[in-house]
């Protein structure tokens, strides 16, 4: 039973440019949440999706957009990057929109942003 | 906005000793549940215990429980028979129930656990 995938593993982007995450979730899972992890820091939510809609949303700038595909893969998209948006990025599932229970991370994609 | 507090930095102890990591939320709201993850070096977040906060009874799984107190907003991790392996930051997180759906999780900052051998 394969876990969350997420690729790629590292990205090394310049400012301004725009960046594309990709998420496949467990299976059995339909929703994706998307975590955005600073160094040193806990991960913060950036939003969810269910059904190929976006449900849910952190405090995060319009510069991050998302996507979810028919098979429940989903896409974070972040457009002029910032030097602070060098980050961990991970994805995690969970099986049901509003259904209580537990998210199950992916192993993150590493962004360093020059 | 919720919040979840981690106090402690960092903690270190012996191996097969236990070691018990502090966490206190602030929310006004009732139907939650409370986590914690684990994640080493490898990055991977690792689900370690988790608990319904309607639910008076402290989770359990092997070496680890929490010891919960909602009416002090606190949710303790006990380690027990530490191992080499258990080294790693660990989060405690918040996850709001609101009905129409789940809204993401609070993370804390984390306590990074060494283990001594």
């Amino acid at each position: 039973d394969a876990g969350v995938t997420q690729s790629p593993t590292h990205l090394i982007k310049t400012r301004g440019q725009q960046v594309t995450l990709r998420c496949s979730p467990k299976s059995g899972h339909d929703t994706v949440s998307w975590y955005q992890q600073a160094l040193g820091q806990g991960p913060q939510f950036i939003f969810q999706y269910y059904e190929e809609e976006e449900r849910q949303r952190g405090n995060f700038p319009d510069r991050f957009s998302g996507h979810q595909f028919p098979n429940y893969s989903s896409e974070l998209n972040v457009n002029a990057l910032l030097l602070g948006d060098s980050a961990l990025y991970l994805c995690a599932s969970s099986p049901g929109y509003g259904v209580k229970d537990t998210q199950y991370f992916g192993p993150g994609t590493r962004l360093t942003v020059l | 906005a919720q919040t979840v507090t981690q106090s402690q930095p960092e903690m270190s102890v012996q191996e097969a000793e236990t070691v018990t990591l502090s966490c206190t939320y602030d929310t006004s709201e009732s139907d939650y549940y409370l986590f914690w993850y684990k994640q080493p070096p490898s990055r991977q977040m690792i689900l370690v215990i988790r608990q319904e906060a309607y639910k008076q009874q402290n989770a359990t799984e092997n070496r680890f429980s929490v010891n919960f107190q909602k009416a002090a907003k606190s949710f303790s991790l006990k380690i027990s028979d530490s191992q080499l392996g258990d080294a790693a930051m660990y989060f405690c997180a918040y996850y709001l129930y609101s009905g129409g759906g789940a809204d993401g999780l609070t993370f804390g900052k984390g306590t990074h656990l060494i283990i001594q051998p």
